[in-house]
């Protein structure tokens, strides 16, 4: 049901830069929503990392950056490092849906 | 600091109603957010099913919202959900979580698994 739709996987090397998609429409994305991005560990609760479409909490790391650009949007991380292997998931809101929708998400390999 | 905590059945039998409470404390329920849960299948995917305002005010997902029922009770500082009729497809990690003003979950229980079955 996801209207959000992320590639399955990325990865690359300790170090190297890493980007993850996010792809809308224009009752999403690409209307005045913001996206939001989440890192979930291997079993454990999904956590906030980037909030409107680039803002970071406190005590996220500057390696995670996010933008947004029509019905796209993109999580970057720069300096890959091991405990970065994890699922990522963006999410908006859906004027069609009137609801929260999340990204298909996306797994983050370190090589 | 804001903390959640989900608790409930952790096995549902299919056609019956899956009910979880999430039980907030280090903030007031009755203060402003909303309050919403979200849902997790094995191996796949977060799902939206609903939020709630200290008020009562609810919304949900299309996809749900005719077998779901999110309530609150101030007084205890949690929030509750029911799903009906249940299927196997309901098996997940429920999770509960805050809803900032600017439309993102900001803090998150740890998860409850469901299983459907008989």
């Amino acid at each position: 049901q996801s209207v959000l739709t992320q590639p399955p996987s990325v990865s690359g090397a300790p170090g190297q830069r890493v980007t993850v998609s996010c792809t809308g429409s224009s009752s999403n994305i690409g209307a005045v929503y913001d996206v939001h991005w989440y890192q979930q560990l291997p079993g454990t609760a999904p956590k906030l990392l980037i909030y409107g479409n680039s803002n970071r909490p406190s005590g996220v790391p500057d390696r995670f950056s996010g933008s947004k650009s029509g019905t796209s949007a993109s999580l970057a991380i720069t300096g890959l490092q091991a405990e970065d292997e994890a699922d990522y998931y963006c999410q908006s809101y859906d004027s069609s849906l009137s609801g929260y929708v999340f990204g298909t998400g996306t797994k983050v390999t370190v090589l | 600091q804001v903390q959640l905590q989900e608790s409930g059945p952790g096995l549902v039998k299919p056609s019956e109603t899956l009910s979880l409470t999430c039980a907030v404390s280090g903030y007031s329920i009755s203060s402003s957010c909303y309050w919403g849960w979200i849902r997790q299948p094995p191996g796949k995917g977060l799902e939206w099913i609903g939020c709630i305002y200290h008020s009562g005010s609810t919304y949900y997902n299309p996809s749900l919202k005719s077998r779901v029922t999110i309530s609150v009770d101030t007084s205890k500082n949690q929030f509750s959900l029911r799903l009906s009729s249940v299927t196997a497809a309901d098996t997940a990690v429920y999770y509960c979580a805050r809803l900032d003003s600017s439309w993102f979950f900001d803090y998150w229980g740890q998860g409850t698994l469901v299983t459907v079955s008989s």
